[in-house]
């Protein structure tokens, strides 16, 4: 059965980047597309791309157009996440989940990001 | 893009039943059968519980029903039980390989 393991919680300065990890462990991959999803504390869900890890094609979200970028390690079934231009309100948790035929089927647990001068 | 609109909360009591809804666009509800609800206890990652409108995924109680009307969505939940009390989130296709959060829903069960 596939889970997603996320990395650990990380803190970073204003105007700094940070890279996430998405592991898919487990027997076998039963997706296609990775997509990234992040909530602010108290907040709602906030869509922010994706990426085909098959196909290597990728979309962002408008909203952070520039200062995201996804990459897929083929050999580590890893999807990374690596936003920059830091601000406070980048201080979210962030999701990945595998994507099924348009909905969201399974979701890691979640990486918190703290931007803190 | 704006996210779909849901209301702040909503309460029932056990054994009751309560329906919570999601309005969006002629742009994403509207114009797709490609709405998906989630629950996400507190501090927890959200979970699939309705895809496609009105599928449920194996696991799921049937005890949780989606529907779809114009450009509204709904999630509707009976039998009421404790363990239900948590934040549900629609989500929507809209269109170009984009999707859209509603801002979510606390159920409070008294």
């Amino acid at each position: 059965q596939v889970q997603l393991v996320q990395s650990g919680a990380e803190v970073r300065r204003p105007g700094a980047s940070v890279k996430l990890s998405c592991e898919a462990s487990g027997y076998s991959r039963n997706f296609n597309v990775i997509h990234w999803v992040r909530q602010a504390p108290g907040q709602r869900l906030e869509w922010m791309g994706w990426i085909n890890v098959g196909n290597g094609n990728i979309q962002y979200s408008q909203n952070f157009r520039g200062r995201l970028t996804f990459t897929w390690d083929t050999p580590a079934s890893t999807a990374h996440m690596e936003l920059s231009g830091l601000t406070s309100e980048d201080s979210t948790v962030y999701y990945c989940a595998a994507e099924w035929d348009y909905y969201f089927g399974l979701w890691g647990r979640g990486t918190l990001v703290t931007v803190s001068s | 893009q704006s996210a779909l609109t849901q209301p702040r909360s909503v309460s029932g009591s056990p054994g009751q039943s309560v329906t919570i809804s999601c309005s969006g666009t002629n742009s994403d509800i509207g114009a797709y059968n490609l709405v998906s609800w989630y629950q996400q206890h507190p501090g927890k990652a959200p979970k699939l519980l309705i895809y496609d409108v009105i599928m449920r995924p194996s696991g799921v109680p049937d005890r949780f029903s989606g529907s779809k009307s114009g450009n509204t969505a709904s999630l509707t939940i009976s039998g009421l039980q404790a363990e239900d009390e948590a934040d549900f989130y629609c989500c929507s296709y809209a269109g170009l390989y984009t999707w859209v959060f509603g801002g979510g829903t606390k159920l409070t069960v008294l």
